[in-house]
């Protein structure tokens, strides 16, 4: 079983749509958890970093659901530019683990 | 944006030849990281530096080595390149007060072995 899974879609959502991906880990132990985007053939970079409580962003909002170990992203009111790849990242003890990211595509 | 430059940014080599990858930062930071991504598998640490001088394996460190002689550049070298190392690396810098906590990338090399 991967440390981090998410499905790597891709998902076609039109402009306006709300969207949300969840991910999963398998480390109880893990302790900190972002996510990043990364556009094509481009670096990740961070989105937002999820907190216990949840937090929100604009148009994004992040959870964290300890007892089930997955971490969720909602879009509302998703842009042509939010196009790109979401990479759900999860602190280790020793290191991050990266997911092999979500596709997402906002059609016009 | 992080000030992070690679260099080169695309380089096509040889399998057997000796390459030298290079990450340059202007933050001042603690931490650096080198990762590669291929599809399939995400990214992936290959080493990281926690000072000058210091540094550690990844989780996929075989085949490569660093150094961190200044604070501000971590150099990848893959001793005698192979196909398998055909890959886009990435390079990190983080400078919270652990390590592992927010990183912030590079732009990336682009390296094809064949």
């Amino acid at each position: 079983r991967k440390e981090v899974e998410q499905d790597p879609g891709p998902f076609n959502v039109p402009e306006g749509a709300t969207v949300a991906f969840n991910c999963t880990y398998s480390n109880s132990a893990s302790q900190s958890f972002f996510w990043y985007r990364q556009d094509c053939r481009k670096e990740p970079k961070l989105l937002m970093s999820v907190y216990s409580s949840g937090n929100e962003d604009g148009r994004f909002t992040a959870q964290l659901n300890r007892a089930s170990q997955y971490i969720s992203l909602l879009i509302r009111d998703s842009k042509l530019s939010d196009s790109a790849t979401y990479l759900c990242v999860v602190k280790g003890v020793q290191k991050l683990v990266f997911g092999q990211g979500t596709r997402l595509t906002i059609n016009p | 944006d992080a000030g992070i430059t690679q260099s080169p940014r695309h380089k096509v080599t040889e399998t057997g030849t000796p390459v030298t990858l290079r990450c340059h930062q202007t933050e001042n930071h603690r931490y650096m990281y080198w990762y590669r991504q291929d599809p399939g598998h995400g990214l992936r640490l290959i080493h990281y530096s926690y000072g000058v001088k210091d540094t550690d394996k990844g989780e996929v460190s075989d085949g490569y080595s660093v150094s961190r002689s200044k604070t501000e550049d971590f150099l990848l070298t893959l001793e005698s390149a192979t196909s398998s190392q055909t890959s886009v690396y990435f390079c990190a810098i983080s400078g919270l007060g652990q390590p592992y906590n927010e990183q912030f990338f590079g732009p990336g090399t682009r390296l094809t072995v064949l």
